[in-house]
């Protein structure tokens, strides 16, 4: 079955990074698009990028082009995102999650979700 | 970016009830809509594509109408199972939008 398994949380400091993983398993990686979406403690959900291994390419929020980052690697069927110059408002729990339809050329609709990351940003 | 606005932001109801929740988009979205449930502390879950179309494995007591910027979503005979947060989602274009949620309560 359909698995993305997300990596534990964490708890940086203004200005520092992360880097959360989500290891796939249940279909074949690179055929799938994978978009992440946060949300923050008692907030809605917002969609912050999506990722295709498949065609090598990216698409982000505006409001976070410069500060994120989204990989995949293949060998392993992992997706990263890695958020850097980390403020306050970033504190959330990060989800990844997978594209319903095969080889989409862009984000639509998700069908699998991760369990969600906790990132907390606290000096 | 194209606005998603849900109404209403909160509602209560009882087991067995009709329950239905709008959303309008701030432009035309065509039929690039979905429906998410997200029960407390867990992960979103699709319920609806393609503004109508039932995920697989999800009850049929979960529907979905409306084109262009006015959908509407519906609980036909509420479970207990079914509290949760409800999010609207447009893909129509990028950025990807969320409605701001509708919070469901029994009574």
């Amino acid at each position: 079955q359909v698995q993305l398994v997300q990596s534990g949380a964490e708890v940086k400091k203004p200005g520092a990074s992360v880097k959360v993983s989500c290891k796939a398993s249940g279909f074949t990686f690179t055929t799938y698009g994978i978009s992440w979406v946060r949300q923050a403690p008692g907030h809605g959900l917002e969609w912050m990028g999506w990722i295709s291994a498949y065609y090598n390419n990216t698409n982000y929020a505006q409001e976070l082009q410069g500060r994120v980052t989204m990989t995949t690697d293949t060998s392993t069927s992992t997706a990263y995102m890695e958020l850097r110059s980390l403020r306050s408002d970033d504190t959330a729990v990060y989800y990844c999650a997978r594209d319903r339809n095969p080889l989409e050329t862009t984000a639509t609709t998700s069908a699998y979700w991760g369990q969600g990351t906790l990132v907390t940003v606290s000096s | 970016d194209i606005q998603m606005t849900q109404s209403p932001s909160s509602l209560s109801a009882s087991v067995g009830d009709r329950v239905t929740i709008t959303c309008q988009a701030s432009q035309d979205i065509s039929d690039y809509l979905n429906w998410y449930q997200q029960r407390p502390g867990k992960a979103p879950k699709l319920l609806i594509y393609d503004a109508s179309n039932l995920e697989t494995g999800v009850p049929s007591r979960f529907s979905g109408s409306g084109s262009g910027t006015d959908f509407t979503f519906t609980i036909s005979g509420l479970q207990p199972e079914d509290i949760a947060t409800y999010y609207c989602q447009q893909y129509d274009n990028l950025p990807l939008t969320f409605g701001q949620g509708t919070r469901l309560e029994i009574k």
